[in-house]
């Protein structure tokens, strides 16, 4: 059975600075790996998709990477906002489709 | 583009009755999950349709259960609701038939079970 934990649960930062989210998980037999933001009492929204095959993928200030081997993926966040306050979910999806959530790590961001 | 839809926004039902949750997913995405996200817990895979078919489900009694239409919407039903069945009811697409499974979410469903 997949399991995917996120360090650390909580995490408070002041504006502008470089800031890294961790994920792991204990079957390395992922067909993907995607990372989401959820701002409270709402859905998710996509930032991210790992294919198996790749090592990271970037868009504006994120950057994620993938090491399937090891079971670990980060998401590194630079120059911090206040607008990037929210809580950060990784899900992995195996060959037959199904996901499997992290807890999420939940960001404060200060001005 | 249109993004992952979901209706109704809130519903409140007593314990014992049955609620249906709908969901239209995004123009060319043939695939629907559904998760629950009860408060405190993290997210847990409910179903998942693809082409009108369940293609797999999560660790859920048989009163969840869901279908999907030829125009690839879907309904998840809750029959016999408990007081633990109050969640966010989350509902995501997926162009799955392009061989990626990335999954794009509505904006959920909050159950209150009273």
């Amino acid at each position: 059975k997949q399991e995917v934990t996120q360090i650390p649960a909580a995490l408070s930062v002041p504006e502008g600075e470089n800031l890294v989210l961790n994920c792991s998980f204990t079957d390395s037999a992922i067909y993907n790996l995607q990372w989401f933001r959820q701002d409270p009492g709402k859905g998710l929204t996509s930032l991210l998709l790992i294919q198996s095959s790749q090592r990271e993928q970037t868009s504006g200030r994120l950057n994620a990477s993938l090491d399937k081997s090891s079971g670990r993926s980060t998401l590194y966040i630079a120059a911090s906002q206040p607008g990037d306050s929210a809580t950060y979910l990784c899900a992995v999806t195996d060959n037959a489709g199904k996901s499997t959530f992290g807890d999420g790590t939940t960001l404060t961001v200060k001005p | 583009e249109a993004g992952v839809t979901q209706s109704p926004t809130h519903l409140i039902k007593t314990r014992g009755q049955q609620a249906t949750l709908r969901c239209s997913p995004i123009s060319g995405h043939t695939s629907v999950y559904w998760y629950q996200q009860a408060l405190g817990l993290g997210l847990q895979f409910l179903l998942w349709y693809d082409e009108g078919e369940e293609r797999n489900r999560g660790n859920f009694p048989p009163r969840f259960s869901g279908r999907q239409f030829p125009n690839y919407s879907s309904e998840l039903n809750v029959n016999a609701l408990e007081l633990e069945d109050s969640a966010l009811y989350l509902c995501a697409s997926s162009p799955w038939t392009s061989g990626s499974y990335e999954q794009y979410f509505g904006p959920g469903t909050r159950l209150t079970v009273t």
